[in-house]
């Protein structure tokens, strides 16, 4: 069956260093996929967006990679910041699903001072 | 509006009762969703309408629930006989659908109690 996993428990860092997150996905073939932050209490905000074609991808603190081969994407975030705080959500496109995202489960994110 | 607006934000209902959650797109978008999501959880895909064409509802969990679309704008989402299971917030997002990009925009949402 489909699925996409992302670790469900919080990751806790210190500010300024680089904060790294997973999404791994099972018997998908994606056309792109996607990153989204979701603060408490709101819905999720788009961050980027990465095609299977593309390596890499970069805005600025924030870099995402794709690998097909893996089937993962990793989000990291350089010089972290407490306003880094929230859950990060990655999504799919699948080849030929005309725009229906699935969503994984978020990975909150905790930087501290 | 310059985002997307749910209303109402919260919603307290006993089971059994009948609910309409409501949804404004962004203004010249054309594809609207509805998502699910329960506490800790992912967001649920429920249904999506795209311009004229039939919608997707390959998400919605039961017969109880339905969502319509009026005039390519604003959705209404309903949940007949509401159950406890049904406590969640729903979402809703749109997009303007073209090539291949599909952000998606998302209104803060409706938490749904169902005591």
């Amino acid at each position: 069956s489909q699925k996409i996993e992302q670790n469900s428990e919080a990751l806790n860092i210190q500010e300024g260093k680089t904060a790294t997150l997973t999404c791994n996905y099972t018997n998908y073939s994606p056309a792109y996929l996607q990153w989204y932050r979701q603060d408490p209490g709101r819905g999720p905000v788009f961050l980027l967006l990465i095609r299977e074609n593309e390596k890499e991808k970069r805005k600025e603190r924030l870099k995402v990679t794709f690998d097909t081969t893996l089937k993962q994407s990793l989000f990291h975030i350089t010089a972290s910041q407490p306003a880094d705080s929230a859950t990060y959500l990655c999504a799919l496109v699948g080849t030929g699903t005309a725009s229906k995202l699935t969503f994984g489960t978020g990975t909150r994110l905790q930087v501290t001072l | 509006g310059a985002g997307v607006s749910q209303s109402p934000s919260n919603k307290v209902t006993e089971k059994g009762k009948d609910v309409e959650l409501r949804c404004d797109p962004i203004s010249g978008h054309t594809a609207l969703y509805w998502y699910r999501q329960s506490l800790g959880q992912g967001l649920e895909f429920l249904i999506y309408f795209q311009g004229n064409s039939a919608p997707d509802k390959s998400g919605l969990p039961s017969d109880r629930f339905s969502a319509e679309r009026t005039g390519g704008s604003v959705s209404t989402l309903t949940i007949q006989r509401t159950q406890q299971e049904d406590s969640a917030v729903y979402l809703c997002a749109s997009s303007l659908v073209t090539g291949d990009h599909n952000e998606q925009f998302f209104g803060p949402g409706t938490r749904l109690t169902v005591l």
